[in-house]
């Protein structure tokens, strides 16, 4: 079992607002400041879109943010639109044992 | 702008080894911490392998411990991976990311090398 688990896919329409969960386990809750998320899509390098929880680097767009509650990291799109069409990855700081974790990764299919 | 250009990819037997390198441009390589991190095919993002900027400050992913060596050349401005005992579970596409503070690790990547591990 990873420490960090995604759903495998999540859709929606243009326009609308999708939710993806990161959900942790006792390993990485601790460290949830440093929960990041990551865009990949097809035969590129990841993209980092948030850090430290809810933070955008400069030129991201503003339609990504980001949450947590208790063991659930969230990353949030809305205004969905055809480019969000990627894979997401959630990652979290595991502790001195695991290091770095990462989720499994969510498709995201814009309809 | 911050550059990242792996190379050194490409097909062993098990047991093999191969090395590969990560040549970092664009920004002052001696500053930062660096990471390897892989993808198998199909699969998700794995952690493998951190460098701190003293050089010698090492983490590894268990999957790899004793096997991996992460090292960094400042003056080639050139970050490291050798790999020895190679198995077929270490076929995957290898990126290198540049790490910009202990909360952000993983704010530039390379567009990686790939690395077969087949008999």
């Amino acid at each position: 079992q990873s420490a960090l688990t995604q759903p495998a896919s999540v859709s929606g329409s243009p326009g609308q607002s999708i939710t993806i969960s990161c959900v942790g386990t006792s390993s990485v809750v601790g460290n949830y400041h440093t929960v990041s998320w990551y865009q990949q899509h097809p035969g590129k390098a990841p993209k980092v879109i948030i850090y430290e929880i809810n933070k955008r680097p400069s030129g991201v767009s503003n339609r990504f943010s980001g949450s947590t509650s208790g063991n659930t990291a969230s990353l949030t799109i809305s205004g969905l639109q055809a480019e969000d069409e990627a894979d997401y990855h959630c990652c979290a700081h595991g502790g001195s044992r695991l290091h770095w974790v990462f989720g499994g990764g969510t498709k995201v299919t814009v309809l | 702008q911050v550059q990242l250009v792996e190379s050194g990819g490409g097909v062993v037997q098990p047991g093999g080894s191969l090395r590969l390198s990560c040549a970092a441009s664009g920004f002052t390589f001696s500053n930062f911490a660096m990471h390897w991190v892989r993808q198998a095919p199909g699969r998700g993002l794995e952690w493998v392998t951190f460098l701190h900027v003293d050089g010698r400050t090492q983490f590894y992913a268990d999957s790899v411990m004793g096997r991996f060596t992460i090292s960094r050349d400042n003056s080639k401005n050139t970050l490291y991976l050798q790999m020895h005992s190679l198995r077929e579970e270490d076929t995957a596409l290898y990126f290198c990311a540049r790490e910009t503070s202990p909360t952000t690790p993983f704010d530039s990547w390379g567009q990686g090398a790939l690395v077969t591990v087949s008999s």
